[in-house]
């Protein structure tokens, strides 16, 4: 099984739905991610937290929230989804450098969303 | 903020040939990782790099981080279909790896 698991993997779904993507990971981590892809754009980070208590901005947060329901667990919420928001949604997680450890990140499959 | 510029966007080689990609940072770079993708796929981590003239190899590809610590070259030797994919670049610009900012990637194909 994945460390890192996203669900649902595809997902088509029309303007002004409400959509959320979900993220779990048996690594341990305390860090937690959500970054977008777009042709052209890289990763681009959306939200990330630290601990469960710990919720941060991302460079593109607009339009999106998050939970982070406990330490394995993070989910990401688009409200209202609109056509823009049409892209490959990335969860990570990874461990505070230091102790021999990068603090790379460790990501999952990925969650294709197509908003029409 | 943080930008980090990755050239070639795109790369075609013959199998066997050698090639690099490179990596410019905005800013001075706390460590700098690289990442393999392949299309449409998770993310696999290569290596990171921290200090200045650092140099790390994996197999057939090897990175280095230039002494000025704003540029990072990735070098693959004699490439491999196995090779092709997309390679990105991110870079911690706060010495915590609170956050890391990517380059836009390198899409590699490698022919036979």
């Amino acid at each position: 099984d994945a460390d890192v698991t996203q669900t649902p993997r595809n997902r088509i779904t029309k303007t002004g739905k409400r959509i959320m993507l979900e993220c779990s990971q048996t690594k341990g981590h305390d860090r937690m991610y959500w970054y977008r892809q777009d042709p052209g754009l890289g990763l681009r980070l959306i939200y990330y937290s630290f601990d469960v208590k710990d919720i941060n901005k991302g460079e593109i947060s607009d339009g999106y929230s998050v939970s982070r329901q406990a330490q394995a667990k993070f989910s990401l919420s688009l409200e209202s989804a609109i056509p823009n928001q049409t892209a490959l949604y990335f969860c990570a997680t990874s461990n505070r450098p230091g102790g021999g450890r990068t603090g790379e990140l460790f990501f999952g499959e990925g969650s294709r969303l197509t908003v029409l | 903020s943080q930008e980090l510029e990755q050239s070639p966007q795109s790369l075609i080689v013959q199998e066997g040939k050698n090639l690099t990609i490179n990596c410019t940072s905005s800013k001075t770079l706390y460590g700098l990782y690289w990442y393999k993708q392949k299309y449409g796929e998770g993310l696999i981590f290569l290596m990171m790099l921290q200090k200045g003239g650092e140099e790390k190899s994996h197999e057939k590809i090897t990175a280095k981080l230039d002494e000025k610590k704003q540029q990072s070259s990735l070098h693959i030797t004699a490439s491999q279909p196995s090779h092709a994919g997309i390679y990105l670049c991110g870079a911690d610009a706060t010495g915590t790896a609170s956050k890391l900012t990517f380059g836009t990637g390198t899409r590699l194909q490698v022919t036979l």
